[in-house]
């Protein structure tokens, strides 16, 4: 099976816009997750989703959202960039075991 | 904040030699698992084991549990230069909350 993609792998954006990113789980995966991960802070979890409902949400503003669809891809979107948004943004999706598979990440710059 | 702490958060060995490194996490697991990451990519599976396990082995990689501690240690044997990477624990909350917290991870250095 093809593993977990993340498409941009990279990304700049200016302060105040908002981007939108993609991950595509291993196919039968219902189950994806965000994290940020950045120097300061480490890895930290966003949200999850499973069959398109969210069932868990991190410690982060609501200027991060996300949305899964039917076919178990999902988006984040982070409105209103700030400085402190540049951050590699790891995808991870799982079928009934706990072991998350993660994708290569997708790294956001905000300038 | 995260839950587990590593220690040490550098190591730099020889190649052949072993490698340990330790974990320590705050509240009840359902279970850990440990990533390798390698120069800022995705993180890479290496084991998970369950809260019930106390040891547990993969090729090269030995994972020990002791829950009554709230620690656990990864011990690759006969160190490669491709295992330089930074070695993270995760630990997935006894309610099956299913979102792992992680720890600030080990760099590990393996010289030629």
């Amino acid at each position: 099976k093809a593993g977990v993609t993340q498409t941009p792998r990279y990304l700049i954006k200016t302060r105040g816009q908002q981007v939108t990113l993609s991950c595509s789980p291993i196919s039968g995966h219902r189950s994806v997750s965000w994290y940020q991960q950045t120097p300061g802070q480490g890895l930290q979890f966003l949200f999850e989703y499973f069959s398109e409902t969210q069932r868990n949400k991190g410690n982060f503003p609501g200027r991060f959202s996300g949305r899964q669809f039917s076919n178990s891809r999902s988006e984040m979107n982070v409105s209103t960039l700030e400085l402190g948004d540049s951050a590699l943004y790891l995808c991870a999706s799982r079928e009934e075991s706990d072991t998350q598979y993660f994708g290569p990440g997708t790294r956001l710059t905000v300038l | 904040s995260q839950q587990g702490e590593e220690d040490p958060q550098a190591l730099s060995i020889q190649e052949g030699e072993n490698a340990t490194m330790n974990c320590s996490y705050k509240t009840s697991i359902n279970n850990l698992q440990w990533y390798r990451q390698n120069s800022g990519r995705g993180l890479v599976h290496l084991i998970l084991i369950r809260s019930n396990e106390r040891e547990k082995h993969s090729g090269r990689l030995r994972v020990t549990l002791d829950t009554s501690k709230k620690s656990s240690s990864l011990l690759i044997t006969a160190s490669r230069a491709a295992d330089t990477a930074s070695y993270f624990c995760a630990t997935d909350g006894i309610q099956g909350a299913q979102k792992l917290v992680f720890g600030q991870g080990t760099r590990l250095t393996i010289n030629p």
